[in-house]
């Protein structure tokens, strides 16, 4: 049982946007601390995707956005592609522990 | 670009010490800005955050695996290593490193922007 909660599953068409939900409580995001997200290809190990709830790093396509509001977080991804197909996690803190969601996975139809 | 590899055995028996290594490349351990931890996942399971050492050698664990857990840090080989007693069959897992990096936007917390490649530990006799 993870202390953020993510939806098992989401699926979407080509081009679609689509919205992936992490939950916490006010232990953990809703402490104010930030929602960090990662995206893990099939085989492969996990890739940082967005910092401090809303961030990009250098090389991730605007496509990705991530948001914050109350005890929890999303994170959207716009023109869905085939290649969107994987794993996606977030990662906040909780009473100073790194906390994962159970992670969300993606298929593109 | 800052690269990490783990190595180790990838079998381990039961009630022995699993113990890996990661190597980083590409940037210096002791740069002073970053913790340098290790994280779990169990096959087809979500990921489980063991711990982190800073350069100085100062660490902090997850509490459920704090009585089994060490990791130390060796700057002149630009490496780090986990040690984890006792192991069960529910430490099968993929075992990556990573680089921590703190983050102070609302409150402080931290994410993770460079990882190994991973590499899978099973414990059986």
């Amino acid at each position: 049982q993870s202390v953020l909660t993510q939806p098992p599953s989401v699926s979407g068409a080509p081009g679609q946007t689509i919205t992936i939900s992490c939950t916490g409580s006010s232990s953990n995001i809703g402490a104010g601390y930030d929602v960090h997200w990662y995206q893990q290809l099939p085989g492969t190990a996990p890739k940082f995707l967005i910092y401090g709830n809303s961030n990009r790093p250098s090389g991730v396509p605007d496509r990705f956005s991530g948001s914050k509001s109350g005890t929890s977080a999303s994170l959207a991804i716009t023109g869905l592609q085939a290649e969107d197909e994987a794993d996606y996690y977030c990662q906040s803190y909780d009473s100073s522990l790194t906390v994962f969601g159970g992670g969300t996975k993606l298929t593109v139809l | 670009q800052v690269q990490l590899q783990e190595s180790g055995p990838g079998l381990v028996k039961p009630s022995q010490t699993l113990s890996l290594t990661c190597t980083v490349s590409g940037g210096s351990i002791s740069s002073g800005n970053y913790y340098w931890s290790w994280i779990r996942q169990h096959p087809g399971k979500g990921l489980e955050w063991i711990g982190y050492i800073y350069d100085s050698g100062s660490t902090y664990y997850n509490p459920s695996l704090k009585s089994r857990v060490t990791i130390s840090i060796d700057t002149s080989k630009n490496q780090f290593s986990l040690k984890l007693s006792s192991v069960t069959a529910a430490d099968t897992a993929v075992y990556y490193c990573a680089r921590e990096v703190e983050y102070c936007g609302g409150d402080c917390s931290s994410y993770f922007d460079y990882w190994g490649q991973g590499t899978l530990v099973t414990v059986s006799s």
